[in-house]
């Protein structure tokens, strides 16, 4: 498997603009993460998915930030309007389903995409 | 939610053990991860403790876990350059019926030749 893949890598843009961050997941796995992480705030969970279905989204800062998942291999983050303090790295997880037999140690370990860098200038 | 602590950075000479430490304070815990982010890249799953072990040994990395304590701390062994790299402690907790993780600040490892 190749892995959670996430695109851009990179990203510059102006303040105003949108952002659409992209990220594919390891096939198989029930759950989907976006991160941020920032020198001020290290890594924060902004949102995720079970089986498609936004679960928590507590973490996401403001009405600016939204997150889709239209099917299980993909899911996007979307900013409009981008700010300067949004610059961060962005990371996308996944995991496999849940916990339900303790025998299976570890099951729901987050498995992390190499992350999108987006700059807000 | 969850609090965890992890000082910032650490220095070594390669050849010497690295400890690498963190409290938390969700008692509840059952795993606990520590994952190691090179620089550029993602987070990249080093090793976890079940909550019901005090030890964990793989390889040259050893977890040792004091749940009165609150307290996990990996080693490592015979530190080498490579292993120069932020290292964060992630306990998980339950949010709903599934395991939230709570990052720390991560330690950065700096390894001296």
């Amino acid at each position: 498997d190749a892995g959670v893949i996430q695109s851009p890598r990179h990203e510059v843009t102006e303040m105003g603009q949108e952002v659409t961050l992209r990220c594919k997941p390891i096939s198989g796995h029930d759950y989907l993460f976006w991160y941020r992480q920032t020198m001020m705030r290290g890594l924060e969970l902004l949102i995720y998915f079970n089986n498609n279905v936004p679960i928590d989204d507590s973490g996401m800062p403001e009405d600016r930030f939204s997150a889709k998942m239209p099917n299980a291999s993909f899911s996007t983050l979307k900013i409009q309007p981008s700010e300067p303090r949004d610059s961060a790295v962005y990371f996308c997880a996944s995991s496999p389903s849940a916990l339900r037999d303790r025998s299976r140690h570890g099951t729901d370990t987050q498995y992390f995409g190499p992350g999108t860098r987006l700059t807000v200038l | 939610g969850e609090d965890v602590e992890q000082s910032l950075f650490l220095s070594v000479r390669e050849g010497d053990s690295s400890v690498i430490n963190c409290t938390y304070t969700d008692s509840s815990s059952t795993y606990l991860y520590w994952y190691k982010q090179e620089p550029g890249a993602g987070l990249q799953l080093l090793t976890y403790i079940f909550s019901n072990m005090d030890m964990k040994q793989d390889q040259r990395l050893t977890v040792l876990l004091n749940k009165k304590d609150k307290h996990l701390s990996l080693r490592i062994a015979d530190t080498q350059t490579g292993d120069s790299a932020i290292y964060f402690c992630a306990p998980v907790g339950r949010l709903y019926n599934f395991n939230k993780f709570y990052f720390g600040s991560g330690t950065k490892l700096n390894v001296k030749p």
